[in-house]
């Protein structure tokens, strides 16, 4: 079992819709929970972090984390197309940092 | 936030040579930096992680002969890919913990595509 799975898509979803990207991981240690976004041939950056269960909101974005499932959520709401990017998310514990294979989103203007 | 660069943006070399990859942490020192190697359409994989004025550790898998990590200074790691093949090629991506911000983070620079003919 990897230590992080992440569905790898492509998940395709029209202009305005709600997209919900998840991640599951085996470590009970992992702390921190993390989303990068990833655009083509450009280095990830940090879209949110979180490091307790329940929700954090910013913007259009909203990040869940469910420690007794070890599943972990990323909520975009009112989706656009430059959100069309590949999502990663991380944890940590540590000086343990571990990436999700990454899901690649494609919103349809 | 803190910035990362990473130079050249994107290089082509000749199948034998050595190719330097520089990663700079701009306005923070950096003690810690790591190297990820990227296929198309695949995750980042960790190959090492570069500490200041000591040897890299690196991943099981990654030949440390091959790759060459050398982190001289607190704003510096180079990645030097030696004997270069056409199955080196890849994006290599470097990022940098500032050691006064939160353990978590860390800073991505832009990437290098690495392209071996």
């Amino acid at each position: 079992q990897k230590e992080v799975e992440q569905d790898p898509g492509p998940l395709s979803v029209p202009e305005g819709a709600i997209v919900s990207l998840n991640c599951t991981y085996s470590n009970s240690a992992f702390q921190y929970f993390m989303w990068y976004r990833q655009y083509s041939r450009k280095g990830p950056e940090l879209l949110m972090y979180t490091y307790s269960s329940g929700n954090k909101e910013d913007g259009r974005f909203t990040a869940q984390v469910d420690k007794s499932s070890k599943y972990i959520s990323l909520f975009i709401r009112d989706s656009q197309p430059s959100d069309s990017a590949t999502y990663l998310c991380a944890m940590s514990y540590g000086q343990n940092f571990v990436f999700g294979p990454g899901t690649r989103l494609s919103v349809l203007p | 936030g803190a910035v990362v660069s990473q130079h050249p943006s994107w290089v082509i070399c000749k199948s034998g040579t050595s190719v330097k990859i520089e990663c700079r942490s701009l306005d923070f020192q950096a003690t810690t930096m790591f190297w990820y190697r990227q296929f198309p359409k695949q995750s980042l994989m960790l190959m090492a992680t570069s500490n200041e004025g000591s040897k890299a550790t690196y991943e099981q898998g990654v030949e440390k002969d091959k790759f060459l990590i050398n982190h001289a200074s607190l704003t510096l790691s180079t990645l030097t890919v030696t004997s270069a093949h056409p199955e080196d090629s890849s994006f290599y991506i470097c990022s940098a913990r500032d050691p006064l911000g939160v353990s978590y983070e860390q800073y991505f620079g832009p990437g290098t595509r690495l392209t071996v003919t």
